[in-house]
């Protein structure tokens, strides 16, 4: 089973809609937990950490649960520059504190 | 704003040459890592570099590769003899000392030939 899992997309959809992404990770002891961008052969990019109670900023929400094991990212409101791949990140309490990434959700979205 | 930056962006190399990637972490940052990124594929860790020697590294992290910090500000990878299969964007990152944050350099694009 793969560490970190999400839908590959893509997601194509209107301006102005909401969309959701998904993802869920397999290693209970992941201490925290991000959502990162990456545009075409580009770095990624830290969008936002997200934290047991949820989180907002701006248009973007993140939702983690615990006990399932699954974490979410809304976008409401997408733009056109809001295309780009979306990685599910997570690492645990160690000491390298390194970053394990999902094969990330591709969002394309249309004028 | 502070960034990590990276050079070369690209290099186009023979299979067994020697590769040097380097990367300049963000000054007061602690923790570096190295990342890889197979086209196509997603990002996979491959070294951490804590207090000058190797805190952990994956399964492809072989003898071929090392990391070093050799002086206050460089951080580099070398790959002694590149094979086909190394060919991938190589990111570096690093974190600060109590964040939770790292902050990745733009990539070196490496081809193997």
């Amino acid at each position: 089973r793969k560490e970190v899992e999400q839908d590959p997309g893509p997601f194509n959809v209107p301006e102005g809609a909401t969309v959701a992404f998904n993802c869920t990770y397999s290693n209970s002891a992941s201490q925290s937990f991000f959502w990162y961008r990456q545009d075409c052969r580009k770095e990624p990019k830290l969008l936002m950490s997200v934290y047991s109670s949820g989180n907002e900023d701006g248009r973007f929400t993140a939702q983690l649960n615990r006990a399932s094991q699954y974490i979410s990212l809304l976008i409401r409101d997408s733009k056109l520059s809001d295309s780009a791949t979306y990685l599910c990140v997570v690492n645990k309490r160690d000491s390298s504190y390194k970053l394990i990434f999902g094969s990330g959700t591709r969002l394309l979205v249309r004028p | 704003e502070p960034e990590v930056t990276q050079t070369p962006s690209h290099q186009v190399t023979q299979m067994g040459q020697e590769v040097i990637l380097r990367c300049v972490p963000i000054s007061n940052h602690l923790y570096f890592y190295w990342y890889r990124q197979i086209l196509g594929q997603k990002v996979e860790f491959l070294v951490s570099f804590y207090n000058n020697e190797i805190s952990e590294k994956s399964e492809i992290f072989d003898d071929q590769f090392s990391v070093e910090r050799p002086d206050g500000s460089n951080f580099t990878l070398k790959i002694r003899s590149t094979k086909l299969e190394d060919s991938a964007m190589y990111f570096c990152a690093s974190l600060g000392q109590g964040s939770k944050t790292q902050y990745f350099g733009p990539g070196t694009r490496l081809l193997v030939l």
